[in-house]
């Protein structure tokens, strides 16, 4: 089976950095992707992460360790817009993704 | 299209009832997803068509779920003898190729069933 371990609500201040961590327990695996979702949205995506290292674009940055089935999503400079879901999610091979159960990102002024 | 366009946006129906639900992908795209979501709850796998055929349906959850796209292009999700339990955001969402881990998501169908 698949399973994908997120926490299920962050709070943070804006302005400040906020971590989301993500892992993942797959029967494969060929990477790691991260969507935002606002309420009433649709998820929108944000990153693919198919080897180790660190991907960077603009305010966010998203980490993959493949030997500790482990990664994270890094949203710096935090704004009240940046508030909703954030969705980790495998592609275990054969092209559909898996979604963990997303963590509800809270931004306070 | 411009994006990826879902009808209807919602629907309240009866238990026991057959409903549709129609996917319209974004033009070139050859692989198409069918997910279903509850409230506070991660997207769930359905179905996903690659052309004209499925490629993987192990999410359908029964024999009362059947997705076609038999042009390979617009799709339908068709859901027989709905159930309450079946009351979801079904979401659908198509990709240029597939493995990239981009999926471009419709605004979904909202499906009630009282």
């Amino acid at each position: 089976g698949q399973s994908l371990e997120q926490p299920s609500e962050v709070t943070a201040v804006e302005g400040a950095i906020v971590q989301i961590n993500c892992t993942y327990q797959t029967s494969g695996f060929y990477g790691l992707s991260w969507y935002q979702q606002h309420d009433g949205g649709a998820p929108t995506f944000l990153s693919y992460n198919a080897l180790d290292g660190l991907e960077e674009t603009g305010r966010f940055s998203s980490f993959l360790s493949r030997s500790d089935s482990y990664g994270y999503l890094l949203l710096q400079e935090l704004q009240m817009k940046d508030s909703a879901s954030y969705f980790c999610a495998v592609n275990p091979g054969g092209n559909m993704l898996t979604f963990g159960g997303g963590t509800r990102l809270m931004v306070k002024p | 299209g411009a994006g990826v366009s879902q009808t209807p946006s919602n629907k309240v129906t009866e238990k026991g009832k057959y409903v549709e639900l129609r996917c319209d992908p974004i033009s070139g795209h050859t692989a198409l997803y069918w997910y279903r979501q509850s409230l506070g709850q991660g997207p769930e796998f359905l179905i996903y068509f690659q052309g004209t055929g499925a490629a993987d349906d192990s999410g359908l959850p029964n024999d009362r779920f059947f997705a076609v796209r038999p042009e390979g292009s617009v799709s339908t999700l068709k859901i027989q003898r709905t159930e309450r339990g079946d009351s979801a955001m079904y979401l659908c969402a198509s990709s240029r190729t597939s493995g990239t881990g981009e999926l471009f998501f419709g605004e979904g169908s909202r499906l009630t069933v009282l």
